[in-house]
């Protein structure tokens, strides 16, 4: 079955420090992925999505199809970065239709 | 990129009873989507919603419980049938450039 996968519930960081949230996919053919995060009480918002190859807030994500990843980066944290962060791709044949990771609670300390 | 919002934000229901909710978008879209969050969980897809034809169900979804329509290229609504404490939830809709509505948080007692 095609799914992504977040190992990590939990991550905490301190502010300043590089944080790396995990994706891997399992997916055959070109896979499109996107990062999703939810704020405290606020609606689910799109961060980035693989093929617009763009920075969102400071955050990056790379494509690596040899370790079929598309893990989260960003050099330095803030304290606003923390929220619940979910990998996700497409779930099927209909264009929009979306199946998500497990979600990583990010949590970035003062 | 479209506006989406959905009502109620929240609601509070006894068990058996039924809950409408609707989604409503600032600009046509051909599909949209209905997902559940379950307390401490991530989102699944109950189902995808095209203007014309039947909702379609995803595995564990069944039609009797979340009844949907999709009257116009705007507005879809969700419907969470002989609610039990299960069903709390909260309801969010999408549409098909990956955006999302505020979400509709449900309580059943």
């Amino acid at each position: 079955a095609q799914r992504v996968t977040q190992p990590e519930k939990l991550l905490s960081v301190f502010k300043g420090a590089p944080v790396e949230l995990k994706c891997n996919y399992s997916y055959s053919g070109s896979p499109e992925l996107f990062w999703y995060v939810q704020y405290s009480r606020q609606r689910l918002q799109l961060l980035l999505r693989h093929i617009s190859r763009e920075s969102i807030k400071g955050f990056t994500a790379d494509l690596n199809k040899g370790e079929t990843s598309f893990h989260l980066k960003k050099p330095f944290a803030q304290e606003e970065d923390s929220a619940m962060y979910y990998c996700a791709h497409p779930g099927g044949t209909s264009y929009g239709k979306l199946t998500f990771g497990q979600g990583t609670i990010l949590t970035v300390h003062p | 990129s479209a506006v989406i919002s959905q009502k109620p934000s929240r609601d509070i229901c006894q068990r058996g009873t039924s809950l409408t909710i609707q989604c409503q978008v600032d600009s046509q879209v051909t599909m949209m989507f209905w997902y559940r969050q379950q307390p401490g969980q991530s989102l699944t897809l109950i189902a995808t919603a095209n203007q014309g034809s039947e909702a379609t169900y995803e595995s564990g979804f069944v039609i009797d419980k979340f009844p949907i329509s999709r009257p116009n290229l705007t507005f879809s609504t969700l419907t969470v049938s002989n609610m039990s404490p299960e069903d709390s939830s909260i309801y969010l809709c999408s549409v098909e450039d990956h955006r999302f509505g505020p979400g509709t948080r449900l309580t059943v007692l």
